[in-house]
């Protein structure tokens, strides 16, 4: 069973520039989130779909944006980048089970802002 | 006081030892705890989960809750080299919902010695 895939894996911007990142969940998974990874702060939540509805946000601002499609497939965009955006992001989709909800992550995509 | 606290380390040990990682948190409502390993440039993996007081053992890692005392741990018994990754600690306060619940450790860094 393919896992969680994330594209690009590396991506290098300049201050102002907007981006968007791609997830693919793996197969089943209806339920997708997104984290901020920094050495400063850790895995910071920003969001997380489930049926192409936003089901909770995190305490990030509104350049930070995100949407699902049918086919649970989901992208996050980054607008106005700035140099505290630099960050390892993480996709990760959920399969609920007994014992709580696990999340599977992808590699993640790696972008430097410059 | 943040919700979940755990030693960044980096902790060294040599081949063969047995490994101990900690994680403490603040709120009695948190239900569900979790353990994730991440190698470099890749994204965190489930190794242990668990919802109750008390251990799980799976192989040579054990996962150990204390309810009472709000403290968790992960054991690695004869850590090998592969070993070597920043390990993470996950809890949650409800299940079933949105992922926004699952509050990360900032993880602490094994690396272990052939």
């Amino acid at each position: 069973k393919a896992g969680v895939t994330q594209t690009p894996r590396y991506l290098i911007k300049t201050r102002g520039q907007q981006v968007t990142l791609s997830c693919s969940p793996i197969s089943g998974h209806r339920s997708v989130s997104w984290y901020q990874q920094t050495p400063g702060q850790g895995l910071q939540f920003l969001f997380e779909y489930f049926s192409e509805t936003q089901r909770n946000k995190g305490n990030f601002p509104g350049r930070f944006s995100g949407r699902q499609f049918s086919n649970s497939r989901s992208e996050m965009n980054v607008s106005t980048l700035e140099l505290g955006d630099s960050a390892l992001y993480l996709c990760a989709s959920t399969r609920t089970s007994s014992g709580g909800e696990k999340l599977f992550f992808g590699s993640g995509t790696q972008l430097s802002v410059l | 006081q943040k919700e979940v606290e755990q030693d960044p380390g980096p902790l060294s040990v040599p081949e063969g030892a047995i490994v101990s990682l900690n994680c403490t948190y603040s709120n009695s409502a948190f239900q569900y705890f979790m353990w994730y390993r991440q190698y470099s440039r890749k994204g965190p993996e489930l190794l242990m989960y668990t919802y109750s007081s008390g251990n799980k053992e799976d192989g040579r890692f054990t996962a150990q809750v204390d309810k009472s005392s709000k403290y968790i741990s992960l054991f690695i018994r004869d850590s090998q080299p592969s070993d070597s990754a920043t390990y993470l600690c996950a809890i949650q306060d409800s299940y079933g919902g949105s992922q926004g619940n699952l509050i990360f450790g900032k993880g602490t860094k094994l690396s272990v010695k052939p």
